[in-house]
């Protein structure tokens, strides 16, 4: 599985968009970007998920560079509820491979 | 229910007992998989079933851990002999089959585990 690589912690103000980056030069052709985030105590919640076109939820955008190599979550108009660890992942979806692999994430911090 | 249900939320048990953790995935979802988080640190993946097939094992941490899953639906994880290490929050997730194909992974609430 391709690795991503991301910030540790970012800030953002409230009702300000908050834009996370995510690294993943080594992604190959059959594999998914995903978001997660995990607020304090909970279960990993599904934010979003792209192949190669930028894609947008009730939740976030995603936009994926035009290599895939990289890509940002949006959250348009971020609240308190959004302080949370966001993590970026990348999945095959062909095949056998079955694991979801966590990194770090980055650590949002939303304020007043 | 309509998300992923586990059990018991909260349990303390005493380091060398034997601990079962349940899951039940969402209705129809034929991939379980059971990850752990200690504190502060990230998710770990432990075991994947998916339908008739053979579990993906790789994650366990040690042979005192086991997971099973009857009838392709509730999936039990259990932890013999604890251990103070083992303390965590074990998560469980399932998808409507395995992870391709953009499938979403949901995953529930955990069950936190301490051992004193």
């Amino acid at each position: 599985d391709a690795k991503t690589t991301q910030p540790t912690s970012m800030d953002c103000a409230e009702g300000r968009a908050a834009n996370l980056p995510c690294n993943h030069s080594t992604i190959s052709g059959n594999e998914y970007v995903y978001w997660y985030r995990q607020i304090h105590s909970q279960g990993p919640q599904y934010i979003i998920h792209g192949l190669k076109n930028n894609e947008t939820n009730e939740m976030a955008s995603l936009i994926i560079t035009e290599d895939r190599k990289s890509s940002t979550l949006i959250l348009p108009h971020a609240t308190l509820r959004d302080t949370a660890v966001y993590y970026c992942i990348v999945r095959p979806f062909t095949g056998t491979a079955s694991k979801l692999t966590f990194g770090t994430g980055t650590r949002l911090q939303v304020t007043l | 229910g309509a998300g992923v249900s586990q059990s018991p939320s909260n349990k303390v048990t005493e380091k060398g007992k034997d601990v079962e953790l349940r899951c039940d995935p969402i209705s129809g979802h034929t991939a379980l998989y059971w990850y752990r988080q200690s504190l502060g640190q990230g998710l770990e993946f432990l075991i994947y079933f998916q339908g008739n097939s053979a579990p993906d094992k790789s994650g366990l941490p040690s042979d005192r851990f086991s997971a099973e899953r009857t009838g392709g639906s509730v999936s039990t994880l259990t932890i013999q002999r604890t251990q103070q290490e083992d303390s965590a929050v074990y998560l469980c997730a399932s998808s409507l089959r395995q992870a391709s194909s953009g499938n979403t992974i949901y995953f529930g609430e955990g069950s936190w585990l301490t051992v004193v």
